[in-house]
């Protein structure tokens, strides 16, 4: 399974972009990347998934390079319920059994 | 659908007593699991399920039993409490969505206290 390292915490202000970068320098060919957050007393909630290059939905994008031993989550325009820990997940979890680090915890202020 | 339902929400048990987390799903997914969450850290997988009658070990399963009788429940077991196990409890269920991928919807959680 693939280490990864990600800031442990970070600030922002409202209405400003918000990129999480995940390091993970040993992830294997079939490696996908997955974004999860988790708002205070709720269980984490999907965001993204990716292989490679650019990936966007209503939530975020994900951008990965070509080697792929890094990733970005970037959030536009954050807002304070933005206020989460978001954790990257890297292989595993192909029965569900997904292993969890510690994750980014976002401080969106106004 | 109500997704993946937890019960119950808070509980408190003295040291050495044994109950059940319960947790069932509408979603028809084939996977299932249970993570533990301390204060400050991140989610750990304690067992897992890849179907009825299939389970598996997780990162941190001692003390922890569990069982899959049907699709929709996975309930979690705890033989003998100890404070260790004091912890915020999550279900979760999965499907695949391409790949070796899945995607997990996780419920409320029950926050456990063991004194």
């Amino acid at each position: 399974l693939a280490k990864t390292t990600q800031p442990i915490s970070m600030d922002s202000y409202e209405g400003q972009e918000v990129n999480i970068t995940c390091s993970h320098n040993n992830i294997a060919t079939n490696d996908y990347i997955t974004w999860y957050q988790q708002f205070p007393s709720q269980g984490p909630r999907f965001i993204i998934q990716g292989y490679k290059t650019k990936v966007t939905n209503e939530v975020a994008s994900l951008f990965i390079p070509a080697d792929r031993k890094s990733s970005t989550l970037s959030l536009p325009r954050v807002s304070l319920s933005d206020t989460a820990v978001y954790y990257c997940l890297v292989g595993g979890g192909s029965q569900g059994n997904l292993i969890f680090g510690k994750g980014t915890k976002l401080s969106v202020k106004p | 659908n109500a997704g993946v339902t937890q019960t119950p929400k808070f509980q408190v048990l003295k040291t050495g007593q044994s109950m059940t987390l319960q947790c069932a799903q509408d979603m028809n997914h084939e996977y299932m699991s249970w993570y533990r969450q301390d204060p400050g850290m991140g989610l750990r997988l304690i067992h897992y399920s890849v179907g009825a009658g299939i389970t598996d070990q997780g990162e941190v399963p001692n003390g922890y039993n569990v069982s899959r009788s049907t699709t929709e429940d996975f309930p979690l077991r705890l033989l003998s409490a100890a404070p260790s196990q004091t912890s915020v409890y999550f279900c979760a269920s999965s499907y695949p969505i391409g790949g070796a991928n899945t995607e997990a919807f996780f419920g409320q959680g029950t926050r456990l206290t063991v004194v």
